[in-house]
């Protein structure tokens, strides 16, 4: 069984600074894909960055990056210079072999970027 | 732009009666779909795999018989929430797999009353 752990429910961070969301997974699968999703308060879950298991470079996406250590099994998504729009709720997933597209989500943490 | 597109945003309907979600993929054709649901404040929680042309997955303890699942096309799947109670009331959303990654549609929010 998989599972995914956020521990940080709610997360402040100045507009233009830097934060680090916290992921932490359990998998015994050695092939495996995790995401990260934003949702606003909308409900809609936006696609924000993607790492498989054996890609050897971590994953960016303009100011969104993926700090991937695969001994510690943690996937920290770090997005640089916060902007307001950023305020929403964060959710890690990870995809196992044989799932097809079936994501196991962590609880979320709600990032909240302050003037 | 949205690449699964989910209808209705909102939807209220009365206790007994039936609604129906539709997910559908843009432009790529997804042989199988997911239906999370999402309490408020919580994490997503899939309730079923929608597969073309079979039978829906659904996880244990979600009832295959009031969250009927129909996945009749290679673009479109379909969940129907029968004889809604009030505790129906949630957030659902589909998700699909392109070929990079797996998108989400927008969501319906359901409230029964």
């Amino acid at each position: 069984a998989q599972k995914i752990t956020q521990t940080q429910p709610g997360m402040f961070v100045q507009e233009k600074e830097a934060v680090t969301l916290d992921c932490t997974y359990d998998t015994s699968d050695q092939s495996y894909g995790l995401f990260w999703y934003k949702q606003p308060s909308s409900g809609e879950m936006i696609f924000l960055i993607y790492q498989g298991s054996y890609d050897e470079q971590n994953a960016t996406e303009g100011r969104y990056s993926l700090n991937f250590q695969k001994a510690r099994k943690s996937a920290n998504l770090v997005i640089s210079a916060s902007q307001l729009g950023d305020s929403a709720m964060y959710f890690c997933a990870m995809r196992a072999t044989g799932t097809a597209s079936k994501l196991t989500f962590g609880t979320g943490t709600r990032l909240q970027v302050t003037l | 732009g949205a690449v699964v597109s989910q209808h209705p945003s909102r939807v209220i309907c009365k206790s007994g009666t039936s609604v129906k979600i539709e997910c559908r993929s843009l432009d790529f054709q997804a042989t199988t779909m997911f239906w999370y649901r999402q309490f408020p404040k919580q994490s997503l929680m899939l309730m079923a795999t929608s597969n073309e042309g079979s039978k829906a997955t659904y996880e244990q303890g979600v009832e295959k018989d009031k969250f009927l699942i129909n996945h009749a096309s290679l673009t479109l799947s379909t969940l129907t929430v029968t004889s809604a109670h009030p505790e129906d009331s949630s957030f659902y959303i589909c998700s699909a797999r392109t070929v990079n990654t797996i998108y989400f549609g927008e969501g319906s929010w359901l409230t029964v009353v």
